[in-house]
């Protein structure tokens, strides 16, 4: 079965701390994988994404991915939090026509 | 270009009324998508035009649930008999010709409250 699965609930993480997002996925080709961020009040934005290629993706705002095959996973890392990364972030993989989310993290930033 | 325009961006409603979601894609994108985002779950996909053309439909579309994009420009998604587990955000997001949902920009949502 095609299917997503993002770990974390919530986490809280430090301003200026690293962060990693976990995702694993299940899909019985080659996945294209993305990572969206949704803030309160505003439409999904692509952070980056995965077709082919090198393993690691950077994305916009700082954010990278690395896709590993043997682990089936595609966790998303940034070095240094802001406080404006506050947000909700799903994992997501192509089936088709159609996009399969995972369930999301909620990512809390303090100072 | 201003982006996924989707109206209204909330509805509030007494269950077994009707209610119409409208979305404006991105002028030059040909294809338009609807998901449905559930409280503390990610969005699940609903339906998929091509131009005017009602390509796929997901099994949580039930037969309460129509979409239409009459023109192959603005979509609307209509729910009959609302009932309290419609309750959502309804998202929608268009890509542009030859691309698919590897290019999706998304709007910001109508979120439905069913009392």
């Amino acid at each position: 079965a095609q299917s997503v699965t993002q770990p974390d609930i919530h986490i809280t993480v430090s301003e200026g701390a690293s962060l990693e997002l976990r995702c694993n996925y299940s899909y019985g080709a080659t996945p294209y994988l993305f990572w969206y961020v949704q803030s309160p009040g505003q439409g999904l934005q692509l952070l980056l994404k995965y077709f082919s290629g090198d393993t690691l993706v950077q994305g916009i705002k700082g954010f990278e991915a690395e896709f590993k095959r043997s682990q089936s996973s595609f966790n998303l890392r940034k070095p240094s939090v802001h406080w404006s990364d506050a947000a909700e972030y799903f994992c997501a993989l192509q089936a088709g026509t159609a996009l399969i989310f995972g369930k999301g993290t909620t990512l809390s930033v303090s100072s | 270009d201003t982006g996924v325009s989707q109206d209204p961006r909330h509805k509030i409603t007494k269950r077994g009324q009707n209610v119409t979601f409208r979305c404006d894609p991105i002028s030059e994108h040909n294809r338009l998508y609807w998901y449905r985002q559930t409280l503390g779950q990610g969005p699940e996909f609903l339906t998929y035009f091509q131009n005017e053309a009602q390509l796929e439909k997901s099994r949580l579309l039930s037969d309460r649930f129509s979409a239409e994009r009459p023109k192959g420009s603005f979509s609307t998604l209509e729910i009959q008999r609302t009932e309290q587990g419609d309750s959502a955000m309804y998202l929608c997001a268009s890509s542009p010709p030859g691309s698919g949902a590897n290019v999706l920009t998304f709007g910001a949502g109508s979120r439905l409250t069913v009392l």
